[in-house]
């Protein structure tokens, strides 16, 4: 199947300050890549819908100014929580279709710690 | 509003024994459904998925069945293996959604005992 690799897998970082996740789509093009999150023995919960070249859409109670999402190319896409709080912290995944078919790729997601 | 449901968060069966997960679904829109098998502190693995014009869909040991009418699937494993414990998500893609946007319900911890 298509690779989908995400990056850093794990992170702690202070409160206030930001931090960046890469998804790299490895062998395929992606024009659409998506992120989600998961709190703790929950489900994974739909937070943005990211666009190549064009502007992210967000789900409904998701702040765009704190998540924000960039697809500079068809292989790359960044989530950035700004000014991260304890409350931020989760585990992150980024996913990606080929196009070719309904099936959906993850990266490995990212466990972000804010202390 | 959870448009995908798995209404039992764990499952215990004993090695060799048939599994079986279940998923509800409320919009009817949804035309295509997929499996996810999911580690801790890793991303979801795709298993199996299933079209909405079809009723089943069987890959080695996992057999994904479909109810239209009843908005439900579920997933068979069989025989059960100590090394399929892990939580499985199904999930479901809106007809007229982008590729690989996916809705998906709260998960089931299946525990293969040996």
């Amino acid at each position: 199947g298509a690779v989908v690799s995400q990056h850093p897998s794990w992170v702690i970082c202070k409160s206030g300050t930001s931090v960046k996740i890469e998804c790299r789509s490895l062998d395929f093009q992606a024009t659409t890549m998506f992120w989600y999150r998961q709190f703790p023995k929950q489900s994974l919960m739909l937070m943005a819908t990211s666009n190549e070249g064009s502007k992210a859409t967000y789900e409904q109670g998701v702040e765009k100014d704190k998540f924000l999402i960039n697809h500079a190319s068809l292989t790359l896409s960044t989530l950035t929580v700004t000014s991260a709080h304890p409350e931020d912290s989760s585990f992150y995944i980024c996913s990606a279709g080929t196009g070719v078919n309904t099936e959906a790729f993850f990266g490995q997601g990212t466990r972000l710690t804010v202390v | 509003d959870q448009q995908v449901k798995q209404n039992s968060p764990s499952l215990s069966v004993q090695e060799g024994r048939i599994s079986i997960l279940n998923c509800d679904y409320t919009n009817s829109m949804f035309d295509y459904f997929l499996w996810y098998k999911k580690y801790p502190a890793e991303g979801p693995t795709f298993l199996i998925s299933i079209s909405s014009i079809k009723d089943k869909n069987e890959d080695g040991r996992f057999t994904v069945f479909l109810n239209k009418s009843a908005k439900h699937l579920s997933l068979h494993i069989v025989p059960s293996q100590p090394g399929d414990s892990a939580v499985y998500f199904c999930a479901a893609v809106h007809g007229s959604s982008n590729t690989g946007k996916l809705i998906f319900g709260q998960g089931t911890t299946l525990q293969v005992k040996p």
